[in-house]
């Protein structure tokens, strides 16, 4: 069983939906939960972090985590073309960091 | 956020030849550095924690004497593929974590897409 994993999709959705995308994870003593956006042929970027149980906001991205179910999740709203690209999830426990598969997303125009 | 720098970006290189590839904080200065590697499609592998001063921690099935690292000061630290074989083609990043940060202040260099004719 891997570590964290994420649906690699691809996921492709119209421009203007909510988007959900999701992991779940298997160590309970991981603490810190990532999202990542990883564009083609690039590094990824940090996009949320949370450290609890719970929602975390920034502009049109939201990032949930339930550690009772070690379920963490990114919702895109008003999604964007812009917004394609790779989304990655991690979980961080000290300095160790593993990442989910990543899951490609595509919003067309 | 911070940035971090890795050269080149991209090689080519004929099979059993070594390829060194540079990861550098460019405004902060990181005791520990990562190199990863990922695969078309697949999410990224840890290969080894860089510790400036030390000898860097392998992941287990990474063979250390083919992928060398030296972290010889607080903004650099270099990747070798020693010897290097098709099979080594892959995306290789680099992130820096900044001292005493937690795991949302490791920043992520662009990568370096290494092709092993």
């Amino acid at each position: 069983q891997k570590e964290v994993e994420q649906d690699p999709g691809p996921l492709s959705v119209p421009e203007g939906a909510i988007v959900s995308l999701n992991c779940t994870y298997s160590n309970s003593a991981f603490q810190y939960f990532m999202w990542y956006r990883q564009y083609s042929r690039k590094g990824p970027e940090l996009l949320m972090y949370t450290y609890s149980s719970g929602n975390k906001e920034d502009g049109r991205f939201t990032a949930q985590v339930d550690k009772s179910s070690k379920y963490i999740s990114l919702f895109i709203r008003d999604s964007q073309p812009s917004d394609s690209a790779t989304y990655l999830c991690a979980t961080s426990l000290g300095s160790d960091m593993r990442f989910g598969a990543g899951t490609r997303l595509t919003v067309k125009p | 956020g911070a940035v971090v720098s890795q050269h080149p970006s991209r090689v080519i290189c004929k099979s059993g030849t070594s390829v060194k590839i540079e990861c550098r904080s460019l405004d902060f200065q990181a005791t520990t550095m990562f190199w990863y590697r990922q695969f078309p499609k697949q999410s990224l592998m840890l290969m080894a924690t860089s510790n400036e001063g030390s000898k860097a921690t392998y992941e287990q099935g990474v063979e250390k004497d083919k992928f060398l690292i030296n972290h010889a000061s607080l903004t650099l630290s270099t990747l070798t593929v020693t010897s290097a074989h098709p099979e080594d083609s892959s995306f290789y990043i680099c992130s820096a974590r900044e001292p005493s940060g937690g795991a949302e202040t490791q920043y992520f260099g662009p990568g370096t897409r290494l092709l092993v004719l």
